[in-house]
C-alpha cells in the first residue's frame, strides 16, 4: 500500500526566516507529485507538480519553489517567508486520476 | 485553466434530512469530478467520485449527478447523520493535466 509522509507536521516560523518542507512517498515508482496550499477556511490551491525526478512545474508561485530530489521526494521551500505564507500545506500524488492528499503541514508565520 | 464553482458555502441542516452542494465547471475537456472531505485540523479525503462516462454514482448515503451539457455536478447526501459535519470541496479535472482545480468548499454542519 501507499503511503505518503510529510514533514514537520507544524512549523511557527518568523516573516523572512527561511523554510523547507517535505514530503516522502513509499509503495509507488515514479508518483506524480503535488504541492497544495490552503489558508484558513479556504480553498485548496495547487502550487506545483512534479511528474519526474528533477522536473516540477508552477502552477501558483507564491514566492515559493519545489524541488524534486528523489522519485520518492519533493521539496517545497523559500529563502524568505512572508506572513501570506501561513496556511496549511499539502502534498498529494495522483493514482490513475484520484489525487491522495498527505496529512499536511501547518505553518504560521509571526 | 479551468474554474470551478461551489454553492452553497454555507449549509445547515437537520439531522436525518439531505443536503446538497451543487459544483460547475467551464472546461468541456474536464472528464473526472471527484468529492472529498475535510474535518477540521484533517487533510481533505476523497469520499466518491464520477467520471463522465456516468451521470449517477452512489456510495452509502452519497449519491454523486453528473450532467456534462450543464456542466454540472452535484453530491447529495441523505439521511444526514451529525458526523457527516466538516468541509466539502469538489474539484475537476481534464486528462492529460496534472491540475485538480477545486471548489472553494462547503462548510456543512449537521444539527442534531
Amino acid at each position: 500500500a501507499q503511503t505518503i509522509h510529510q514533514w514537520p507536521v507544524a512549523e511557527i516560523k518568523a516573516v523572512g526566516s527561511p523554510l523547507s518542507l517535505g514530503c516522502t512517498i513509499k509503495g509507488k515508482s515514479s508518483p506524480n507529485l503535488y504541492w497544495y496550499w490552503q489558508a484558513t477556511g479556504g480553498t485548496l490551491q495547487q502550487l506545483f507538480y512534479s511528474i519526474t525526478v528533477g522536473q516540477v512545474e508552477s502552477v501558483v508561485q507564491l514566492n515559493l519553489s519545489a524541488s524534486r530530489p528523489k522519485d520518492d521526494q519533493f521539496i517545497l521551500s523559500t529563502e524568505k517567508l512572508l506572513l501570506s505564507h501561513s496556511g496549511f500545506y499539502l502534498c498529494a500524488w495522483d493514482w490513475g486520476e484520484t489525487l491522495y492528499f498527505g496529512s499536511g503541514t501547518r505553518l504560521t508565520v509571526l | 485553466g479551468e474554474q470551478v464553482e461551489q454553492l452553497p458555502s454555507i449549509l445547515r441542516v437537520q439531522e436525518g434530512s439531505s443536503a446538497s452542494i451543487n459544483c460547475s465547471y467551464e472546461d468541456s475537456a474536464s472528464n473526472y469530478f471527484p468529492w472529498y472531505k475535510q474535518e477540521p485540523g484533517e487533510n481533505p479525503k476523497l469520499i466518491i467520485d464520477i467520471r463522465s462516462n456516468m451521470e449517477r454514482k452512489q456510495i452509502q448515503e452519497l449519491i454523486v449527478l453528473l450532467d456534462k451539457k450543464a456542466k454540472r455536478f452535484s453530491l447529495h447526501i441523505t439521511d444526514t447523520q451529525p458526523g457527516d459535519s466538516a468541509m466539502y470541496f469538489c474539484a475537476a479535472s481534464a486528462p492529460g493535466y496534472q491540475n485538480f482545480y477545486f471548489g472553494k468548499g462547503t462548510s456543512l454542519t449537521v444539527i442534531p
